[in-house]
């Protein structure tokens, strides 16, 4: 069963840094591309960043760029999230998903880990 | 503000049907894109009901259905049950010249009355 738990967030002061990881199993990570979607309270879904299924290429939205890196260690089964310059406005919870270029779909979702963004 | 529009809210007793839209422009939902659709119950992860516009996954009930003309995609959940009360997001998979992004809309709250 395909599964994807994420860790690491917490609580940061505005302008520092955190990197979440994501841990796959159940299913042929490196054959997958990745994403990260984040929700901030009460809000709706939002594209962050995304990585090609062999880590060849990124994909970023303008709100994360410069800041935000994504990387992938196939050979481990992660996935992760490096967020820098972090603003209050990157309060959120945030999902991996894995992408299915079969049915382009993000068709597995992590339960998310929640990063807040607060002096 | 999201690219793709839904109505904020939609509704109805059980046993009804509810049709949510989803509206962009050519260049995310109309011509060759795909739409999906995702339910969220509240404090839980999105889960995908459609994909590729209109085909269900398996373990999804056939009461979902997707369709999409033009720019515009729709969601139909037929026969609402108390369960289907949740946020549902379309969300379009755009790639082109080697780039990815995906584009979500702005989410419809669905209330069983």
């Amino acid at each position: 069963q395909a599964q994807l738990v994420e860790s690491g967030g917490g609580v940061v002061q505005p302008g520092g840094s955190l990197r979440l990881s994501c841990a796959a199993s159940g299913f042929n990570f490196g054959g997958h591309g990745m994403h990260w979607v984040r929700q901030a309270p009460g809000k709706g879904l939002d594209w962050v960043i995304g990585i090609r299924y062999d880590g060849s290429q990124t994909y970023y939205a303008d709100s994360v760029k410069g800041r935000f890196t994504i990387s992938r260690d196939n050979s481990m089964n992660m996935l992760f999230l490096q967020m820098n310059s972090l603003g209050v406005d990157d309060t959120a919870v945030y999902y991996c998903a894995k992408y299915d270029g079969d049915v382009r779909a993000l068709d597995v979702w992590g339960k998310g880990t929640m990063v807040i963004v607060s002096s | 503000q999201s690219a793709l529009t839904q109505p904020p809210s939609a509704s109805g007793s059980p046993g009804q049907s509810v049709t949510i839209s989803c509206t962009g422009a050519s260049s995310n939902v109309g011509g060759y894109y795909f739409v999906s659709w995702y339910q969220q119950h509240p404090g839980k992860a999105p889960k995908v009901i459609i994909y590729n516009n209109a085909q269900r996954p398996s373990g999804v009930p056939d009461r979902f259905s997707g369709s999409k003309s033009g720019n515009t995609a729709s969601l139909t959940v037929s026969g609402l049950q108390a369960e289907d009360e949740a946020d549902y997001y379309c969300a379009s998979y755009i790639a082109s010249n080697n780039w990815v992004n995906w584009m979500f809309g702005g989410g419809t709250r669905v209330t069983v009355l």
